[in-house]
């Protein structure tokens, strides 16, 4: 069975500080796994994927995030915080037993303080 | 380029009354998803979709019903509507296992 667990629902940084975001899966099998981030009142967009290569995968936004098996981690991170980044973000793994959906985490909460 | 639309963006039952939430994509994507958005739980899957004319229960599908008729259109009913299911409706739609396009949601609530 696959899960995430996201640590913190709630993120304050400063703007130009380091974001950090932590998620921890659990899978039986190689993971593929996913940030989302939601804007206000709108769906979800797809900030970057890891499925198989690179661990360090880079997205959007100047957003990357890392796989480490060891750790069974998948932390999201941006080294300077804009304005612009405040919103939900979500971490997700796919199920590759056969629905082939999301499992998703709670979600953090970024407020960034000018 | 529309990508997912959902209809209506916005809608308020009272308990008991029945509706139909209307998932369109336009982006010839195989599998489609219904999920539900609850504070501090995240998204949860409702019913998804592997192909026109087939579907299959999700994690909370209790109180739903869909159908794909057509490859492009995913719909989500409530036959008999619960406080319960005050949510927020999200549509996504795939190939495979590639990531999921999601509509902007539909906001639900019963009274």
């Amino acid at each position: 069975a696959q899960s995430v667990t996201q640590l913190g629902s709630h993120v304050s940084v400063s703007e130009g500080a380091l974001v950090l975001l932590r998620c921890n899966y659990s899978s039986s099998v190689p993971p593929y796994l996913f940030w989302y981030v939601q804007y206000p009142n709108q769906g979800l967009q797809l900030l970057l994927k890891y499925t198989t290569g690179a661990t360090l995968v880079k997205g959007i936004n100047g957003f990357e995030a890392e796989f480490k098996k060891s750790e069974t981690s998948f932390h999201l991170t941006k080294p300077s915080a804009h304005m612009s980044d405040a919103a939900e973000y979500f971490c997700a793994v796919f199920d590759q037993t056969g629905a082939n959906n999301l499992f998703f985490g709670t979600g953090t909460r970024l407020t960034v303080i000018p | 380029n529309a990508g997912v639309t959902q209809t209506p963006k916005f809608r308020v039952l009272k308990t008991g009354q029945s509706m139909t939430l209307l998932c369109a994509q336009d982006m010839n994507h195989e599998y489609m998803y219904w999920y539900r958005q609850d504070p501090g739980m995240g998204l949860r899957l409702i019913h998804y979709s592997v192909g026109e004319g087939t579907t299959a229960k999700g994690e909370v599908p209790d109180g739903y019903n869909v159908s794909r008729l057509k490859k492009q259109n995913f719909l989500l009913g409530l036959e008999s509507a619960a406080p319960s299911q005050t949510s927020v409706y999200f549509c996504a739609s795939s190939f495979g296992n590639q990531p999921q396009h999601f509509g902007d949601g539909t906001r639900l609530s019963i009274l």
